[in-house]
């Protein structure tokens, strides 16, 4: 079945550590995106990606890093420069063709927490 | 500024009951307005879809509404079940395909 992968299911950061957040995809879609999600507030922006080897910040891009060496991967690097960074992050993929918005496909999420 | 406000926070009903969940956005441009349902730790699932032609749209016992005048939306669950506890989020498409505004959602509970 085709879908988006996200691993682990949780994750735990000490202080101080970077953690690498996998998402892969076998739906041969264009774009990647990447989107934090906190109690009571609507999914935030990270980074998204709408071509191998380029990627562009979102509304909260900071403290995090991501890359794209394969149209099925997009892996987040929360670094220590994110203070804040317990959250429930979740990836999402889409076909560019066709009408915007159409077939956003999300993974079922990593949660992350600070310990 | 793109908002998208989704009301009431959270709500309680009894099981095989009806409800109807609120979307009012402030969105331009306006591609069109998707419900997603949540369960907890997972990923949202796409639910309907509606452009700004399109007034209703439903699937299975979800039913949407879309009024493009007033920028208001609602998801009625017919019938409900526990089942369909869940957060339900409405997210508006602006313009491309990168600029999707997310409301905070509802969080439904369906009681036996």
């Amino acid at each position: 079945d085709g879908g988006i992968t996200q691993s682990p299911k949780y994750l735990f950061r000490k202080e101080g550590q970077n953690v690498t957040l996998s998402c892969e995809q076998n739906l041969n879609h264009d774009a990647m995106y990447w989107y934090r999600q906190d109690p009571g507030q609507g999914l935030r922006l990270i980074y998204y990606s709408q071509i191998v080897n380029d990627f562009q910040k979102g509304d909260i891009a900071e403290g995090y890093s991501v890359s794209r060496e394969k149209k099925e991967s997009f892996p987040l690097t929360v670094t220590s420069a994110q203070k804040n960074p317990t959250a429930f992050y979740l990836c999402a993929s889409i076909m560019t063709k066709g009408a915007p918005g159409y077939g956003y496909t999300f993974g079922s999420g990593t949660r992350l927490t600070v310990v | 500024k793109n908002q998208v406000e989704q009301s009431p926070q959270s709500l309680i009903i009894l099981e095989g009951k009806n409800c109807t969940l609120q979307c009012n956005y402030t969105v331009s441009p306006f591609s069109n307005l998707r419900w997603y349902k949540q369960d907890t730790g997972r990923g949202p699932v796409s639910l309907t879809i509606m452009t700004f032609s399109e007034n209703t749209k439903s699937n299975g016992r979800y039913t949407a509404t879309l009024d493009a005048d007033t920028k208001q939306s609602s998801l009625h669950i017919t019938a409900s079940q526990l089942s369909d506890s869940a957060s339900y989020i409405c997210v508006v498409t602006s313009g491309g395909y990168n600029k999707l505004i997310f409301g905070a959602g509802t969080r439904l509970a369906v009681h036996p």
